[in-house]
This record gives C-alpha cells, sequence and structure tokens, in this order.
C-alpha cells in the first residue's frame, strides 16, 4: 500500500493530452515538493518533472507538473508511443525522521 | 559522468542478511548536497524508498524497516553499503540506489541499473 495514491492506468492516442494525479497528505505533498519519474519496461527510472514543475535538461516540455494543496499531476501533451511507461510520483514526508513516499505507479498506455 | 552501479548476491535465503554495495563515480559523497539512497521495486509492483545517506554522515531510514536496515558510506572507495538483516521472500525485488543532490533537484537524479535479489531456500 503505497503512501502517495495514484490511478493504476492511463491510456491516450497519439497527439492527445493526458493527465495522471497523485495524491497524498498535508506531511507529504501538502508541505514539500512533489516529483514525477518515468520508468520505460525494462529500466531504471529516470526523474521527469522536480520541485512540482520543473524540467531537468533534455526532458521535453510535452512533459509538464503541477501541485494543489495535497494533490500533484503530471500532464503529458502530443502523446507519442515513446511516453509509454510506468509514472512515478515521489515526494518527502515530514513526519518521524522525514522519509521519502513514492505513489504506486500509473501504467501509460499509448492506444 | 556520473554513474552508479549496484553490487551483490543474486539468492539470499530466508532469514540471511544481504549486503548490497553502491559503486559510485563522477562525485564525492563528502561534498556538500550530496546523499546516495536506496530503492527497492518488486516485480511487477510500485518504487519503495529504502534509505538514505547525506555527506554529513545523516541518514535517513523508511519507518516500517527500519530495523533491519543500515546505511554507512566509504567516501574514499566512492561506496555506500546497505545491510537488511533477517530476508524474507517478499524482499525479493530490483534494489537500485541513486544519487540525491540537496539544493538542486533535491531529487534522484541518476539512477544505477539496479541489481536483482531473489529471496529463496
Amino acid at each position: 500500500q503505497s503512501v502517495l495514491t495514484q490511478p493504476p492506468s492511463a491510456s491516450g492516442t497519439p497527439g492527445q493530452r493526458v493527465t495522471i494525479s497523485c495524491s497524498g497528505s498535508s506531511s507529504n505533498i501538502g508541505s514539500n515538493y512533489v516529483y514525477w519519474y518515468q520508468q520505460l519496461p525494462g529500466t531504471a527510472p529516470k526523474l521527469l518533472i522536480y520541485r512540482n514543475n520543473q524540467r531537468p535538461s533534455g526532458v521535453p516540455d510535452r512533459f509538464s507538473g503541477s501541485k494543489s494543496g495535497t494533490s500533484a499531476s503530471l500532464a503529458i501533451s502530443g502523446l507519442r508511443s515513446e511516453d509509454e511507461a510506468d509514472y512515478y510520483c515521489a515526494a518527502w514526508d515530514d513526519s518521524l525522521s522525514g522519509y521519502w513516499v513514492f505513489g504506486g505507479g500509473t501504467k501509460l498506455t499509448v492506444l | 559522468q556520473i554513474t552508479l552501479k549496484e553490487s551483490g548476491p543474486t539468492l539470499v535465503k530466508p532469514t540471511q542478511t544481504l549486503t548490497l554495495t553502491c559503486t559510485f563515480s563522477g562525485f564525492s559523497l563528502s561534498t556538500s548536497g550530496v546523499g546516495v539512497g536506496w530503492i527497492r521495486q518488486p516485480p511487477g509492483k510500485a518504487l519503495e524508498w529504502l534509505a538514505l545517506i547525506y555527506w554529513d554522515d545523516d541518514k535517513r531510514y523508511s519507518p516500517s524497516l527500519k530495523s533491519r536496515l543500515t546505511i554507512t558510506k566509504d567516501t574514499s572507495k566512492n561506496q555506500v553499503v546497505l545491510t537488511m538483516t533477517n530476508m524474507d521472500p517478499v524482499d525479493t525485488a530490483t534494489y537500485y540506489c541513486a544519487l540525491e543532490t540537496v539544493g538542486a533537484t533535491d531529487a534522484f537524479d541518476i539512477w544505477g541499473q539496479g541489481t536483482m535479489v531473489t529471496v529463496s531456500s
């Protein structure tokens, strides 16, 4: 049972815009940044979005992140077949002595 | 170029202790703002964060696994070691180490390729 809640699946057709949600609580998303990772099949995760809405160098601007209260979203516009992957949200949780929490992951299928 | 690589046994027996080593290059764990973390992923399941050690030797652990985990660093060897005691079949997973840069992205920027560990008698 992951601390952050994501839908298990999402889908879209090429060119479409899709969004993936991530729900948390006041001790994690509500008080800290949200991060998104992309995991292509058979590979290690890759940082996609940091500090809610910042893209590392090399990440296309088709990917965008947002946060409101205790929830966050990842949006992918102009969907491409190579975007088919698992997407994970993450945040620091301030409870106890502090620790990272991840979402359960969302498998994105490009139809 | 920054790289991280995990190493350790591919098979451990239940109740045994797992020792994994993350060997990295391209950065120093004595540099302010640098941390190395461990994250695992059971087959077909989600990522689970395990532990993290910072340049100043601050250590953080997953609350649910804290009693079983120990993370240490050897700055001179560019290595971080994670030990997990009392292994169980549910601990079967791919274990990743990753670089966290505090004050930059504050995230796990670079990941190792992962190492698969199976727990079975």
